[in-house]
């Protein structure tokens, strides 16, 4: 039962460049989301989607695209990777908006 | 935006010892719930809360939903050196713009020592 599953694990980046982090969950859920950990800040919610072909802004969106043409995947585009964007990047799934999520074991993204 | 006041922000205990940390919000929450995190791993479910008053318990750890849905508290008892991590509440807000997205507290960072 593979959950929420991320890649790449790690990243590095130059400023500029653009790249597309993978998530994948295999529980059938509705609800998917992507949060960035920063030391100190806790998760902050960058795009979530209610569904296939439904997403929206989080907390902090800019710099960061969505889609979601399946119900089992969710990928995160950086357009052009800036230093501030370096964190580490968590998916997540859910049934619904209002239950328990379940997250992926992170993207860790430096951008020099 | 909405905010969670996680409390305390590290704690450094013996273990055997019992632990307490609580989430505060001026928001009312449909649910709480409790994550661990190790690192380099994500964050992973400990106990998930739906109703006020709810007192939830899951081996040593117990939780309870705040009976004005705007706080919530989560007890480590005879704390292990495996129990360190960073633990963060979270919740789903009941209305507004960020409805159904989960707001996260910044974490209590436990330190065991053996």
């Amino acid at each position: 039962n593979a959950g929420v599953t991320q890649t790449p694990k790690f990243q590095v980046l130059k400023t500029g460049q653009s790249m597309t982090l993978q998530c994948a969950q295999d529980m059938n859920h509705e609800y998917m989301s992507w949060y960035r950990q920063d030391p100190g800040m806790g998760l902050r919610l960058i795009h979530y989607s209610v569904g296939a072909g439904i997403t929206d802004q989080g907390e902090v969106p800019n710099g960061y695209n969505v889609s979601r043409s399946t119900t089992e995947d969710f990928p995160l585009r950086l357009l052009s990777a800036a230093p501030s964007q370096t964190s580490v990047y968590f998916c997540a799934s859910s049934y619904s908006s209002q239950t328990e999520a379940f997250f992926g074991q992170g993207t860790r993204l430096t951008v020099v | 935006g909405q905010q969670l006041n996680q409390s305390p922000q590290s704690m450094f205990i013996q273990e055997g010892e019992d632990v307490s940390m609580n989430c505060t919000s001026s928001s009312i929450f449909n649910t709480w719930l409790w994550y661990k995190q190790e690192p380099g791993e994500g964050p992973v479910l400990l106990i998930a809360l739906y109703k006020a008053g709810e007192l939830t318990s899951n081996g040593r750890l117990t939780a309870q939903f705040g009976i004005t849905r705007k706080d919530s508290f989560l007890n480590i008892s005879a704390s292990i050196p495996s129990d360190v991590g960073i633990y963060f509440c979270a919740g789903h807000l009941t209305y507004g713009g960020s409805q159904g997205n989960l707001i996260f507290g910044k974490g209590t960072k436990l330190s065991v020592k053996p």
